[in-house]
């Protein structure tokens, strides 16, 4: 399975609202409700911000998002803060119980 | 209160056979439901899904690695064993594994580098 499509990088500023979109295709994001992202600060293991397309775990704050279109899954981060700025990473089923992960956005809080 | 960490050699020379291991605590893998992936990371670079195994014993693979791949579980020593054949230079990544919830991938390891190189 190809990695699913995500842009390099993001910029937003303190308080602003960024989207990070993540393409698959009608065989992975476009097929289930099973995307998930994570966030990975630099030397650290990624943390799962939503899971299932648009649930957050507990503990995860509210302004983080998820949604879908088509084979196009979005994470939105509004109110953006300083600790907000890391590397992102969606994840979709693929069938056959395999799972294939994004190529990674690195998000800039200006 | 779940933890994983991974465990293996830093340094492998190319063609040998990596064996990692993860030791978990928190939850056990003779319990319906659970699971444990392995997943690993190249320097700066993507996340890229290995392998599963479940509490019954099921096992899943990534397609371009399969054949290089063994999952086991040693469910009295709560631990995973990962093995990956004839190691290459683009092997080299840092190796985590994972508590998987059937959608998501919960709680992580620290992650272990592994290096090929002769």
């Amino acid at each position: 399975q190809s990695a699913l499509t995500q842009p390099a990088s993001v910029s937003g500023s303190p308080g602003q609202s960024i989207t990070i979109s993540c393409t698959g295709t009608s065989s992975d994001v476009g097929s289930y409700d099973l995307v998930s992202w994570y966030q990975q600060h630099p030397g650290k293991a990624p943390k799962l911000m939503i899971y299932e397309g648009s649930k957050r775990p507990s503990g995860v704050s509210n302004r983080f998002s998820g949604s879908k279109s088509g084979n196009t899954a979005s994470l939105t981060i509004s109110g953006l803060q300083a600790e907000d700025e890391a590397d992102y990473y969606c994840c979709s089923y693929a069938g056959s119980s395999t799972w294939v992960f994004g190529g990674g956005t690195k998000l800039t809080v200006l | 209160q779940v933890t994983l960490k991974e465990s293996g050699p830093a340094l492998v020379k190319p063609t040998q056979t990596l064996t990692l291991t993860c030791t978990f605590s928190g939850f056990s893998l003779s319990t319906s439901g659970k699971r444990v992936s392995w997943i690993r990371q190249p320097p700066g670079k993507a996340l890229e899904w290995l392998a599963r195994i479940d509490w019954n014993d099921d096992k899943f693979y990534s397609t371009s690695l399969k054949t290089r791949l063994t999952i086991s579980k040693d469910t009295s020593k709560n631990q995973v064993v990962l093995t990956m054949t004839d190691m290459d230079p683009v092997d080299t990544a840092t190796y985590y594994c994972a508590h998987f919830t059937g959608t998501g991938f919960d709680y992580w390891g620290q992650g272990t580098l592994v290096t090929v190189s002769s």
